[in-house]
């Protein structure tokens, strides 16, 4: 059975700074990984999408890395912005099904 | 492009009433999910859509929650009786057959029990 582990569950950062965004997964025959970001008390918006096959996908800020072998991917933002602010999730499709992360809740402090 | 369509966008009931939650996907979209997420929790899916059949139901407790897509659209999904741990979002997700199978949401409908 899948797992999919996010970890720290909650980050706070200042204004300006890097950061990087940890998933790990139990099995790495997936077929894909999409990261989303939800608002509060909103749906999910995806992200990016990283196929078993590639390394990395970037939009913008984010980039997005895949280690199929190791069982990680990350989400790198940039410059991070108060916008930023929101829970970030994870999830790995393998088998037809789509396994999530729990989130991580980003605050970027002004 | 519209994107994924739910009502209510919020519904309170006591505990053993019922309620229907309605989703209409992004047009073209043959697959579609209703996912449960409970505060604090990543989305569990409880039955996936293929046109208008059942592809997965295996997390949904038929003893209380049924769904259907008729005509392989629209997408209802209803609780009855509910109880105080079915208070959650209720999110609907659609996508293609081709390519990928990105997913897209829409923006839920939080259930509150009483």
């Amino acid at each position: 059975k899948q797992e999919v582990t996010q970890i720290p569950a909650a980050l706070s950062v200042p204004e300006g700074e890097n950061l990087v965004l940890n998933c790990s997964f139990t099995d790495s025959a997936i077929y894909n990984l999409q990261w989303f970001r939800q608002d509060p008390g909103k749906g999910l918006t995806s992200l990016l999408l990283i196929q078993s096959s590639q390394r990395e996908q970037t939009s913008g800020r984010l980039n997005a890395s895949l280690d199929k072998s190791s069982g990680r991917s990350t989400l790198y933002i940039a410059a991070s912005q108060p916008g930023d602010s929101a829970t970030y999730l994870c999830a790995v499709r393998a088998n037809s099904k789509l396994t999530f992360g729990k989130g991580i809740t980003l605050s970027v402090r002004p | 492009e519209a994107g994924v369509a739910q009502s209510p966008r919020y519904k309170i009931i006591e505990k053993r009433q019922s309620v229907a939650f309605w989703c209409n996907p992004i047009s073209g979209h043959a697959t579609l999910y209703w996912y449960q997420q409970i505060l604090g929790q990543g989305p569990k899916l409880l039955i996936q859509f293929q046109n208008n059949g059942v592809v997965d139901d295996s997390q949904l407790p038929k003893d209380r929650f049924s769904a259907e897509r008729l005509k392989g659209v629209d997408s209802t999904l209803k609780i009855q009786p509910a109880k105080l741990e079915d208070s959650a979002v209720y999110l609907c997700a659609s996508s293609t057959n081709r390519g990928p199978g990105e997913l897209f949401f829409g923006e839920g409908s939080r259930l509150t029990v009483l």
